[in-house]
């Protein structure tokens, strides 16, 4: 079965840095979708993309987040300069057309911010 | 999009039938309900949805109400595969972008 891919699994950096979460979603997926889960805590919604452009995000998403889908694969969430508060298993997902809410997950990052 | 009511947690004996309810009291006409589950701080896996009418896939059932304000999920078999948190959305299908609201869900344990 086709499934949502993320890299690196565990992403450690210091506060301030930048980092780069990969993914490559399911091949004839057209949307895609950040979201991430603090420990402990709700899954929460991040970002939505379609056509190379955002179509939702939330109050979380701020400047700090850009998303970026560089080529026909690969889609890509940045943190310009990650905080102790952006600690967090970050999920990737796709689905294969427009209102359609059954997402494909990936299996996360957790990234660490010391 | 309709809040949800699910209780914390709840147990099962493998290979019994897991029966998952929901509250969903102000769900509006246009808004389906979604079930997933996350295993393990793995990512959310999707079960089943419906609108209106009982469904039912490999995975499990879907049984909603006839005035839709309480589904209930039905695991026929449980395994012990199936120990997770289950969530119960309501959710448009329509500009919604994706944009689940995951609650605190249902923790299931089955046990042998």
């Amino acid at each position: 079965e086709p499934e949502v891919t993320q890299t690196p699994s565990h992403q450690v950096t210091q506060m301030g840095q930048e980092v780069i979460l990969r993914c490559v979603p399911i091949s004839n997926h057209l949307y895609f979708y950040w979201y991430r889960q603090i420990l402990g805590q709700k899954v929460e919604f991040l970002v939505s993309f379609y056509n190379n452009e955002i179509s939702e995000k939330s109050e979380i998403f701020d400047d700090q987040f850009s998303v970026e889908r560089p080529d026909g694969s690969n889609f890509t969430l940045k943190i310009r300069s990650t905080k102790l508060e952006d600690s967090a298993m970050y999920f990737c997902a796709s689905s294969d057309r427009e209102n359609n809410e059954k997402l494909f997950f990936g299996s996360g990052t957790q990234l660490s911010v010391l | 999009d309709a809040k949800t009511t699910q209780p914390p947690s709840m147990d099962c004996a493998e290979g019994r039938a897991a029966n998952l309810p929901c509250n969903h009291s102000t769900i509006s006409g246009n808004e389906y309900v979604y079930w997933y589950r996350q295993i393990h701080s793995q990512g959310p896996q999707y079960i089943i949805h419906g609108l209106k009418n009982n469904e039912t896939n490999e995975m499990a059932s879907l049984i909603i109400t006839e005035d839709r304000k309480s589904s209930t999920l039905i695991l026929p078999h449980a395994t012990l595969r199936d120990t997770a948190v289950y969530y119960c959305i309501a959710e448009m299908t329509t500009d919604s972008w994706g944009k689940l609201q995951f609650g605190a869900g249902t923790q299931v344990v089955v046990t042998p």
